[in-house]
């Protein structure tokens, strides 16, 4: 079984504060893909970032960058200089793949970017 | 671009109605998914399809069932709406052969049963 542990609820901070939302996964599969999702308060699933198993390379794309740990199964999701517009539900998923390759969401964390 | 599309993006009924809600993609992908996320919650997974005529129950229980008659079209029907199926759901699909299994996701359909 899959399972993709978030374990904050809710995380509040300042504008131009960096903060980490962290992301902590169980498998089986010896091949996975993980995700992370943005959700804003309009509702759809915006997809920010990919990984599989054999590449554990971390990766920036402007503000943001990701750690993948594979001995830690750690998939952790940072934003450098928060803004307002970052406000949002983000969620981690994971898939394996063989069968149905179906997503295995996290409970999500709601960012608030105070100005 | 993913080419995913649902309608309607919010649905306002009362209980009892007899509800579809509809799922198309164009990019010719054999696999398509339903998740269902309560307010402020996670996504669970509540149907899926591996191709034409392949339909499965996913984690979640639900009422609802789901249709896979042509490979584009993924509708997902409530028989019976009741305030409990008041949700926002999402439609999926993706590439098996493609090497991420990246899902490309809808804008979802909000329910609202009264």
């Amino acid at each position: 079984a899959q399972k993709v542990t978030q374990a904050q609820t809710e995380i509040s901070v300042v504008e131009k504060e960096d903060v980490t939302l962290d992301c902590v996964y169980e498998t089986r599969d010896t091949t996975y893909y993980l995700f992370w999702y943005k959700q804003p308060p309009s509702g759809e699933l915006v997809f920010l970032i990919r990984r599989n198993s054999f590449d554990e390379q971390n990766e920036i794309s402007g503000r943001y960058s990701w750690n993948f740990q594979k001995s830690t199964s750690s998939f952790n999701f940072t934003i450098t200089a928060s803004q307002v517009v970052d406000s949002a539900v983000y969620f981690c998923a994971l898939s394996g793949d063989t069968g149905r390759r179906a997503l295995t969401f996290g409970s999500g964390t709601r960012l608030q970017v105070q100005p | 671009e993913a080419d995913i599309y649902q309608t309607p993006r919010y649905l306002v009924i009362g209980t009892g109605k007899k509800i579809t809600l509809e799922c198309s993609q164009t990019m010719g992908h054999d696999k398509m998914y339903w998740y269902q996320q309560d307010p402020g919650m996670e996504l669970h997974l509540i149907h899926y399809s591996y191709g034409v005529n392949s339909t499965e129950k996913g984690d979640l229980s639900s009422e609802s069932t789901v249709s896979r008659i042509r490979t584009e079209h993924f509708p997902l029907t409530l028989e019976s709406a009741r305030p409990s199926h008041t949700s926002q759901y999402l439609c999926a699909s993706s590439e098996p052969r493609e090497l991420y299994n990246e899902q490309f996701f809808g804008p979802g359909t909000r329910l609202t049963v009264l």
